[in-house]
């Protein structure tokens, strides 16, 4: 189930920036500056590389950004390189139940 | 530094319950604010949020799966244990196990995981 919409997939080539979206409602991205990014590759657990909108975990490169604007989140990954290609998802503390929720996943191909 | 391990069966017939256990190090479920939890993944899916318990023993359930999971914590045993009652197989998924940050609402430290088969 879930509840943020994310693209399928994303792909750019090594060296350009691209941007993944995350759209929720007002009671998840668009209420709370708890949106987090996690970065899968494959066959691994789940890495965190954004916290808090736009905040990044110590040893994540700055090449990986977040912001936000009303019910949207973004994560724009610039300097694209070969290591990016993985599954990203977004995720947003919500004041349902309250709870947790993540996005659909994008897989970013570097081409 | 935080360690998180999960264990536990990898195949289960439907309607059984499942019990997943997850062994951390480098900090105490004791503590108020502090949290841990669960989240799974079936095969090729999006991730979803399980359950959580605090330091001071509140829990949170997924309100998709609220009436079928049990989040416990043993202190003594540094272990947090989740039970999932009549399992399908819809249920099979990667179950990770998962610390949330103690300053904010994101999930910080993720064990490795354990692959549960639902199947007869």
């Amino acid at each position: 189930q879930s509840v943020l919409t994310q693209p399928a997939s994303v792909s750019g080539s090594p060296g350009q920036s691209i941007t993944i979206s995350c759209t929720g409602t007002r009671t998840d991205v668009g209420g709370y500056d708890f949106v987090s990014w996690y970065q899968q590759s494959s066959g691994k657990a789940p890495k965190l590389i954004i916290f808090d909108v736009s905040s990044r975990p110590s040893g994540i490169s700055n090449r990986f950004s977040g912001s936000k604007s009303g019910n949207t989140a973004s994560l724009t990954i610039s300097g694209l390189q070969a290591e990016d290609e993985a599954d990203y998802y977004c995720g947003s503390y919500t004041s349902r139940s309250p709870s947790y929720v993540f996005g659909s996943g994008t897989k970013v191909t570097v081409l | 530094q935080i360690t998180l391990k999960e264990s536990g069966p990898t195949l289960v017939k439907p309607t059984q319950t499942l019990t997943l256990t997850c062994a951390f190090s480098g900090f105490s479920l004791s503590t108020r604010g502090v949290a841990m939890g669960w989240i799974r993944q079936p095969p090729g899916k999006a991730l979803q949020w399980l359950a959580l318990i605090y330091g001071d023993d509140v829990k949170r359930y997924s309100p998709f799966l609220n009436d079928r999971l049990i989040i416990t914590k043993d202190t003594s045993k540094d272990l947090v244990v989740l039970t999932m009652t009549n399992v399908d197989p819809v249920d099979t998924a990667t179950y990770y196990c998962v610390h949330l940050s103690e300053a904010s609402e994101h999930f910080d430290y993720w064990g490795q995981g354990t692959l549960v088969t639902v199947s007869s």
